[in-house]
């Protein structure tokens, strides 16, 4: 069954803490997105990667990592430096920066 | 740096209108343009994508068109359903995907 899997749905946590969010496709695309939604507001660019072992900082990339080792795979950590992270976190991927993005179903994050 | 805008903010029809959902830009150097379909707490559907160097794509009751010169597409729904209730988003990309803030559909039954 091909797409996009995010895990997990929800995430609670703590003032402080570092928390990972994953992203896994089976689309054989080259090209991998994170955005942040909030309430009211589009959708913003976190980090992007075109290939493996590279990426590219978006719109609000401070206080968030990413890491590109595998195709397959482009995990987000939300750090304790993000001041807000309360958000809905959503993963894209496309074939290249040209071609038509796919999205994963969301992951909702709190800080409680 | 790209700006998209989308009107109405909110629009709420009877079951069996057709419909236009309007996205604006600032910059016509892109590479294609899309319109997604997101219910609440859910991922983002893609429902057409246009290519640059067309004018218009179809699939189903959708019908979406590019205008680069205005800086304008539009997304038409025809004979609209309570199942078309969702939030609608048109993106552009350029260096990089440019979202507007959506369009949220309402049909009533």
């Amino acid at each position: 069954d091909g797409g996009i899997t995010q895990s997990p749905k929800y995430l609670f946590r703590k003032e402080g803490q570092n928390v990972t969010l994953s992203c896994e496709q089976n689309l054989n695309h080259d090209a991998m997105y994170w955005y942040r939604q909030d309430p009211g507001q589009g959708l913003r660019l976190i980090y992007y990667s075109q290939i493996v072992n590279d990426f590219q900082k978006g719109d609000i990339a401070e206080g968030y990592s990413v890491s590109r080792e595998k195709k397959e795979s482009f995990p987000l950590t939300v750090t304790s430096a993000q001041k807000n992270p309360t958000a809905f976190y959503l993963c894209a991927t496309s074939g290249t920066q040209k071609d038509e993005q796919f999205f994963g179903p969301g992951t909702r994050l709190t800080v409680l | 740096k790209q700006e998209v805008t989308q009107i109405p903010a909110a629009l709420s029809v009877p079951e069996g209108e057709n419909l236009v959902l309007n996205c604006s830009f600032t910059d016509s150097a892109i590479y294609n343009l899309q319109w997604f379909r997101q219910d609440p707490g859910k991922g983002l559907t893609s429902l057409l994508l246009i290519q640059s160097s067309q004018r218009e794509q179809t699939s189903g009751r959708l019908n979406a068109s590019l205008d680069k010169s205005s800086g304008r597409s539009t997304l038409y729904i025809a004979a609209s359903q309570p199942g078309d209730s969702a939030t609608y988003l048109c993106a552009l990309s350029g260096s990089r995907l440019t979202f507007g803030e959506g369009t949220q559909l309402t049909v009533n039954p």
